[in-house]
This record gives structure tokens, sequence and C-alpha cells, in this order.
């Protein structure tokens, strides 16, 4: 089934411990994103790649890092995970991420609490 | 700065007729997006405006006035699955989406 993976789909870590949200898609989409999702606030976007090989910041980038070795997968790192990094993480994708109405794909989430 | 607006919660019945309004000031726009979002669940897309005017999808309609930063979304012959939220997202001059809180509607039979 064509659509977006996330795993783990749930996570408890501790403070100050390395933790990577990984994200696969199967629709060869160029552009995919991460975004935070907290109670009462917007989504907002961690960090983005238009295309395999590039990557961009977002909104609220800082203690999270991406890379796009290939079209399919779009991992993001916390390199130290605090308590203010709780929050449910989507990833997302769509076909081009600079023209034309293309909608964004979004996959299930990551549901992450930092103790 | 950029901002989005949208009532937080809105109550509707069964059967009857709901707007969600939307308020925009962006650093430029290349569109409107509408998107629901179920309880615990991801956001899945309703509409797309980038014209003035009013999209209509089914039950779901979209309208868009550019000059006024404002959006309408309307949900007609309102069903006790389309209690959810309704995310407003405004696609600015980096072509990145700027997103509203969302409206929680509550459908009471």
């Amino acid at each position: 089934i064509a659509g977006i993976t996330q795993a783990p789909t749930s996570q408890i870590l501790a403070a100050g411990r390395r933790m990577t949200l990984r994200c696969t898609q199967d629709m060869r989409h160029n552009a995919m994103y991460w975004y935070r999702q907290d109670l009462g606030l917007g989504l907002r976007l961690i960090h983005y790649s238009n295309t395999a090989g590039t990557t961009g910041k977002g909104e609220v980038p800082d203690g999270y890092s991406v890379s796009r070795a290939n079209t399919d997968d779009f991992p993001l790192t916390l390199a130290s995970a605090v308590p203010s990094q709780t929050s449910v993480y989507f990833c997302a994708s769509s076909p081009t991420g600079t023209s034309g109405g293309a909608e964004q794909f979004f996959g299930p989430g990551t549901r992450l609490t930092v103790l | 700065g950029q901002n989005i607006d949208q009532p937080t919660e809105m109550t509707a019945t069964e059967g009857a007729i709901v707007q969600i309004n939307c308020t925009y000031q962006t650093s430029g726009f290349n569109g409107l997006f509408w998107y629901q979002q179920h309880a615990g669940e991801a956001p899945t897309f309703l509409s797309y405006n980038v014209l003035d005017g009013l999209e209509e999808k089914g039950r779901f309609s979209s309208f868009l006035s550019r000059s006024k930063g404002y959006s309408y979304l309307l949900l007609k012959e309102l069903q006790m699955k389309d209690s959810a939220s309704y995310l407003c997202a405004v696609r600015d001059s980096n072509y990145q989406l700027i997103w509203g809180a969302g409206t929680k509607l509550i459908i009471k039979p």
C-alpha cells in the first residue's frame, strides 16, 4: 500500500539520549517534511527537503538534524533530547516542494515523550 | 510575523451547515489549504485555493479572498464522522506551509 510510514509509533526517552525518528515513503515524492504538533499550536516545520541530497531549516530546527540520502527516506535525529521536545512528530511528503497545488501527505506520527 | 487565526472550537448539529473561518497574515501567498485531522490521527487534505472564489467538492466547499486575507471552509449536511479538527494552512513566499492551530468541530446529534 502506497504511503508514508513512521517508526516508532511512540517512544519514551530519557533526557540527554540520542534518538532517530524514521520516515519512509514509497510514492517517489521529491519533497519531504518534518513537523511537530503541540497542543494549542499549529504544526511547526522543523526541517524539509525539496529533493534527495538537499535539506533546509524550517521554523523550529534547533536540536534536530536531518539527512536525505535517497528519495524514500528522511530520518530526523535528536542529538541530545530535552523535555521541551516532547511532542507528536509528523513526517510528510509531496510530489514537489515549490510549485502547484500539490498537497502534502502525512505519516501516522510518532508520539515522543522526553523525561 | 506570520499569523493564521482560526476559532479554537465550534459546535454544530448533525445535518446542519457550519462555516469555519480562517484569516491570515503571511509573507507572500502561494495558496491556501484546508486539512482534516481526527483525534490521534494524521492530517488529511481537503481543499486547495489559490484564486479568489469558491471551490466546491461534495459536502465541503472552500472560499478564498486574497485581498481580505480570508478563507472559510463550509461543511454541509453534517455527519457525526465530521467531528474532527480542521486546519488552515497558507503557503508563503518560500513555499513553506504556515499552519493555524486548528478548529475543533464537535457535532451533536
